[in-house]
């Protein structure tokens, strides 16, 4: 079974570009979670879907970022204009839904091995 | 405003003997306590994780501690190796459908031939 995959594996870009990261979840998790860790500190929430809709976007930085997940597979995190605080690694995630019939614990959420961000 | 702690931030153990990380938090309302392993170059992988109702959870060398009244838990790797050199993190959530992990700052392990 392929895991979490996320596209590219590193970009550099120059403050005030434009940048589009990818993350394609494992095949029918419908939890799918973005995270940032800036170098030497800890991993942060940035935001989470339940199939195409937002369910907690209350970790996102402010209104230069955006986040899509259209269809509810594959999702995209767009960082517009970039600026240099944006750089860290920034990972994605994803997880089964819990089915009501369970204990209502939680699945264990996938990483991607992240994508390297470097705004110059 | 950090909600879990974690020390040390690097650790160099020899072959064989015990790492210990320790982590503390503050939210009351988290019951999930999961511990992520990482390689260089891949993404944080699930090592071990403890819900509160338990003190202790044991996974081969692997063992969480976990102290509810003090907020603190710890992983123990036994007989360390050098293969376990990784970056470790703890994290915490609630235990609900959605789990929102909140993570420590990570612990780089290096555990000597």
């Amino acid at each position: 079974e392929a895991g979490v995959t996320q596209f590219p594996s590193h970009s550099v870009i120059e403050k005030g570009q434009t940048v589009t990261l990818r993350c394609d979840p494992i095949s029918g998790h419908d939890n799918l979670y973005w995270y940032r860790r800036v170098m030497g500190k800890e991993i942060k929430f940035l935001l989470h879907f339940v199939k195409e809709s937002k369910q907690d976007e209350s970790g996102m930085p402010n209104n230069r970022f955006l986040a899509e997940r259209t269809g509810g597979t594959y999702s995209t995190l767009k960082v517009q204009p970039a600026e240099l605080e944006d750089s860290g690694v920034y990972f994605c995630a994803s997880s089964q839904l819990i089915s009501p019939k369970t204990s209502g614990k939680n699945y264990e959420q996938y990483f991607g091995p992240g994508t390297r961000l470097t705004v110059t | 405003q950090q909600q879990v702690k974690q020390s040390p931030q690097s650790l160099i153990v020899q072959k064989g003997g015990i790492s210990i990380i320790n982590c503390a938090y503050e939210n009351t309302a988290f019951d999930y306590f999961p511990w992520y392993q990482q390689f260089p170059g891949k993404g944080p992988a699930l090592l071990i994780a403890i819900r509160p109702d338990v003190s202790e959870k044991k996974e081969g060398r692997f063992t969480i501690s976990f102290n509810k009244s003090a907020k603190q838990f710890s992983l123990h790797i036994m007989d360390s190796q050098p293969g376990d050199s990784a970056t470790y993190f703890c994290a915490a959530s609630r235990d609900t459908g959605f789990q929102k992990l909140v993570f420590g700052t990570g612990t780089r392990l290096l555990v000597s031939p």
